[in-house]
C-alpha cells in the first residue's frame, strides 16, 4: 500500500523554466514532509522540509507548497539549471520517538540546457 | 568529516550465499536506519535502530537481520541471499528522533545470482 504517492514519475525541463513535482498521502497523522534530492551514484540529501502548520516554504529557487485539507505537498524549482537534474524524493513523517520516513516512489528531472 | 560510511560499494553473491553490510557513522547519531531502493519503488525501511544494542522492524524485514553492537555501527545481514534481495542498500543516520535530517551513505549495489 503506498501511502505517498508522487506524480509525475519523470520530467523534462527547458532550462530557466519551473519544474513541479506532486506528492500526496493518506495517513492524517503525518507531521514532517520533507524532499530529498538524489544524483546517480549518490544517496539522497535533504534538500527541504515542511511541516503542516504552514502552506509555504521557500529556500532559494526551492519552494514547497502544502495543501492540507487536500492532502498534497509539491515542490517547485524556479529558474530550473542543468544542475538540478537529479531524482526527487517526496516523504512523510509522523514523526516521534522512532522518526520512521515514507518515501515516494521518485520523479527523474531532467533539465535540458 | 566521513558523515555515513556504507562497505563495500558492489558486491555479487550466489543464491543461498550469506553477507555483512556495513554502515558507519561519524556524527555521534543516537538513530541508525537500512533502506532498499528498487526501481519505481522509492526506499523502503527494512530495520531501523534508536540507539546502541537496540533494532526494531520497518517496512520490509523478511530475510534480513541487523545488529547495532556499537554507536557508531549498524550491520545488516543477508543469511541466504534470494534474487528478489538484488537491490541498492542504503544506511541513513539522524541525531535522534522527532524529525531530526537522516543522512544517507552513497549505497550498496548488491547483485544476487
Amino acid at each position: 500500500q503506498q501511502q505517498v504517492k508522487q506524480s509525475p514519475q519523470s520530467l523534462i525541463v527547458q532550462k530557466g523554466g519551473i519544474s513541479i513535482i506532486n506528492c500526496a498521502y493518506e495517513n492524517t497523522a503525518f507531521d514532517y514532509f520533507p524532499w530529498y534530492q538524489q544524483f546517480p551514484g549518490k544517496g539522497p540529501a535533504l534538500l527541504i522540509a515542511i511541516r503542516p502548520d504552514v502552506s509555504e516554504k521557500k529556500e532559494g529557487r526551492f519552494t514547497i507548497s502544502f495543501n492540507k485539507s487536500a492532502k498534497q505537498f509539491s515542490l517547485h524549482i524556479m529558474d530550473s539549471q542543468p544542475g538540478d537534474s537529479a531524482t526527487y524524493f517526496c516523504a512523510a513523517s509522523k514523526g516521534g520517538a522512532t522518526n520512521k520516513l515514507i518515501f515516494g516512489t521518485g520523479t527523474l528531472l531532467a533539465v535540458q540546457p | 568529516n566521513a558523515g555515513v560510511t556504507q562497505t563495500p560499494k558492489f558486491r555479487v553473491l550466489k543464491t543461498g550465499q550469506s553477507m555483512t553490510l556495513l554502515c558507519a557513522q561519524d556524527m555521534n547519531h543516537e538513530y541508525m536506519y537500512w533502506y532498499r531502493q528498487d526501481p519505481g519503488m522509492g526506499l523502503r525501511l527494512i530495520h531501523y535502530s534508536v540507539g546502541e544494542g537496540t533494532t526494531a522492524k520497518g517496512e520490509v524485514p523478511d530475510g534480513y537481520n541487523v545488529s547495532r553492537l556499537k554507536k557508531q555501527n549498524f550491520l545488516l545481514g543477508l543469511e541466504s541471499a534470494a534474487p528478489s534481495q538484488t537491490s541498492v542498500y542504503f544506511c541513513a543516520s539522524s541525531l535522534t528522533g522527532g524529525n531530526q535530517p537522516q543522512h544517507f551513505g552513497d549505497g550498496t549495489r548488491l547483485s544476487i545470482l
